[in-house]
């Protein structure tokens, strides 16, 4: 089990826009940045998010982040086949003193 | 370019032990917070370990606790995680990741090395 929750799965046509939600508690997402990665089939993971909103050098604008309160959303825009790939959101916990991961959301462009 | 390159994995018997390397390259890895993810076969990505920027601190899930160290050479601009008593459950890829502190994301991260913990 999760300290954060996401979807285990969302799907969306080329083109369509998707977003995978992230909910934690008032330890972890509400008082700490929101970081989210892509997991693209067998290879590692990449930062996609990083400080609840920001894009790395070289991430297109179709990913977005935000953060209300103890969630936070990726938003993929202009869906691709390319983007087929896991994506964990990701952050410190203050309670336990660990970084913690969501358990991930597949998405499937269909 | 700023690389991260994993080695160490292999087969090992439960109770043993390995030690696995992380290979810096485009920045120090001795003045830079650093971090072990672990992904078991068909699961989700598992934090294991982290240790400061300034060395002070480490930290640990807790079913890794008084068996995986982290540490890192000066010299050789590595990373490591020694893993003593192995379980089945040790089982899984594991990735370094360059930290970054306060900020609490993970910027940088290598291919990963496979650890199998098998009889």
């Amino acid at each position: 089990q999760s300290v954060l929750t996401q979807p285990p799965s969302v799907s969306a046509a080329p083109g369509q826009k998707v977003t995978i939600s992230c909910s934690g508690s008032s330890t972890n997402i509400g008082n700490k940045f929101v970081s989210w990665y892509q997991q693209l089939p067998g290879t590692a993971p990449k930062l996609l998010i990083y400080e609840n909103n920001k894009r790395p050098s070289g991430i297109p604008d179709r990913f977005s982040g935000s953060k209300s309160g103890t969630s936070a959303t990726l938003g993929i825009t202009g869906l691709q086949t390319g983007d087929e790939a896991d994506y964990y959101c990701g952050t410190w916990d203050t309670s336990l003193s660990d970084a913690v991961f969501g358990g991930g959301t597949k998405l499937t462009v269909l | 370019e700023v690389q991260l390159l994993e080695s160490g994995g292999g087969l090992v018997l439960p109770g043993g032990s390995l030690r696995l390397s992380c290979a810096a390259s485009g920045f120090t890895v001795s003045s830079s917070a650093m971090s072990w993810v672990r992904q078991a076969p068909g699961k989700g990505l598992e934090w294991v370990s982290i240790i400061t920027g300034n060395g002070r601190d480490t930290y640990y899930t807790d079913s890794v606790k008084g068996r995986f160290t982290i540490s890192r050479d000066r010299s050789k601009n590595t990373l490591y995680l020694q893993m003593n008593s192995l379980r089945a459950e040790d089982t899984a890829v594991y990735y370094c990741a360059k930290y970054i502190e306060w900020k609490d994301y993970m910027d940088v991260w290598g291919k990963g090395t496979t650890v199998t913990v098998s009889s």
